[in-house]
């Protein structure tokens, strides 16, 4: 599959844990972004990075919110010690190079926090 | 003003009908407006996209028309078909330190009756 790989597809975490997505970017690609979608709402911007560095993070959350893309493995979104109002879908899409288009999505991780 | 307001939240046709889904921007610096497809359970999916150099692009079934004057551009789906049944985004990029994060409408739901 030469699409973008997110996992956990679902994940459960109990407030106060810590929470990892993971994303896969495609096959030849070497930039990531993360969104996060609300119930019924568009996504939202949180951060774009490319091996070992973050490009842009206006969209994070000031606390508890953290990402890195290293240069071996996947991209991780790391959210600590959890609240309610972190339930949410996170997407990441990926582009082959800086500030390329389109981005490609991949089926995104639903967080709840119980 | 980074915003991108979409209308209408929902829409019904019937197959066979015409579906039209537009959205208004305030930043003449947004340079790539594309739209995305997305099925429940799935991330969102290019349909088509566009730059402002170009009032009208189509592809297939679907066609952009872009008015640069006045900051709207809109997705015609021609031919809706119950298969054309799921949540559109709109989206607007703009260069900004070498990031292109995409700023999305709220979605449009669309419901095509057989």
């Amino acid at each position: 599959n030469a699409g973008v790989m997110q996992n956990p597809r679902h994940l459960v975490r109990r407030r106060g844990q810590e929470a990892r997505l993971r994303c896969s970017p495609m096959k030849g690609h070497s930039h990531v972004y993360w969104y996060r979608q609300l119930p019924e709402e568009g996504l939202k911007f949180m951060v774009y990075l490319q091996k070992e560095n973050i490009i842009d993070e206006s969209g994070m959350p000031k606390e508890r919110f953290s990402a890195e893309f290293p240069k071996e493995g996947p991209s991780i979104l790391r959210i600590q010690q959890v609240v309610r109002g972190d339930s949410a879908a996170y997407f990441c899409a990926s582009s082959p190079y800086r500030g390329g288009q389109p981005q490609h999505f991949g089926d995104g991780t639903r967080l709840s926090i119980l | 003003q980074q915003q991108v307001k979409q209308s209408p939240q929902s829409l019904i046709v019937q197959k066979g009908g015409i579906s039209i889904i537009n959205c208004a921007y305030e930043n003449t610096a947004f340079d790539y407006f594309p739209w995305y497809q997305q099925f429940p359970g799935k991330g969102p999916a290019l349909l088509i996209a566009i730059r402002p150099d170009v009032s009208e692009k189509k592809e297939g079934r679907f066609t952009i028309s872009f008015n640069k004057s006045a900051k709207q551009f809109s997705l015609h789906i021609m031919d809706s078909q119950p298969g054309d049944s799921a949540t559109y985004f709109c989206a607007a990029s703009i260069p900004q330190g070498g990031s292109e994060k995409l700023v999305f409408g709220k979605g449009t739901k669309l419901t095509v009756n057989p």
